[in-house]
């Protein structure tokens, strides 16, 4: 049982493009909701977050955008650099736990 | 503050064999996590301990599973007569307000 989604397993953009990763979630008592960055040998970095009160949240390239009613959030990065190529992974949680569902990633090139 | 840091980085045993790894998460984080990663999967929840209690445990980990955190600070993960299922990343993170995960440890079991 899949709560959350990740439907594309890979991604390949232009460096200075718009790179957008998407993510669906089954749950409807996820109310936190983060995507994290992956290199090769190393554990998952924290990128940015939003809350479920929330329908965007923007952190310099960074912004992740949140369709509650579509259970859907995305992810996007613009300009794109190469220093970005990566595996993300999409995660939520649901109140009174600290326990993070993570779907199964997207690994996104970016090629100069 | 040198960030989670999980021993050994890789452990390769033969099935049958007891393994431990062992998590020393940043100091001041009273919460700390244990989740295993598979190949073409994201990380699943084990467990999750707050100071030296053990508060949830997934249904994942079997009775051949064993963590503690004795003094809520380091943590062990013992995994007890190895299976070749049982490869994968096992990943630990520790949390105040947010997680920070460490490295890794890559478990190949043959």
């Amino acid at each position: 049982d899949q709560q959350v989604k990740q439907n594309s397993p890979s991604l390949s953009v232009q460096e200075g493009r718009i790179s957008i990763l998407n993510c669906d979630y089954t749950n409807s008592m996820f109310d936190y909701f983060l995507w994290y960055k992956k290199y090769p040998a190393e554990g998952p970095t924290f990128l940015i977050s939003i809350s479920s009160i929330k329908d965007k949240n923007e952190d310099g390239r960074f912004t992740v955008f949140l369709n509650k009613s579509a259970k859907h959030l995305s992810l996007h990065i613009v300009p794109s650099q190469p220093g970005d190529s990566a595996v993300y992974f999409c995660a939520a949680s649901s109140p009174n736990t600290d326990k993070l569902i993570f779907g199964t990633g997207t690994r996104l090139q970016v090629f100069p | 503050d040198t960030g989670v840091s999980q021993n050994p980085r890789h452990k390769i045993t033969k099935r049958g064999q007891n393994v431990t790894f062992r998590c020393d998460p940043i100091s001041e984080h009273n919460r700390l996590y244990w989740y295993r990663q598979t190949l073409g999967q994201g990380p699943e929840f084990l467990t999750y301990f707050q100071n030296e209690a053990q508060l949830e445990k997934s249904r994942l980990l079997s009775d051949r599973f064993s963590a503690e955190r004795p003094k809520g600070s380091f943590s062990t993960l013992e995994i007890q007569r190895t299976e070749q299922g049982d490869s994968a990343m096992y990943l630990c993170a520790s949390s105040l307000n947010g997680y920070t995960f460490g490295s890794g440890t890559r478990l190949t079991v043959v």
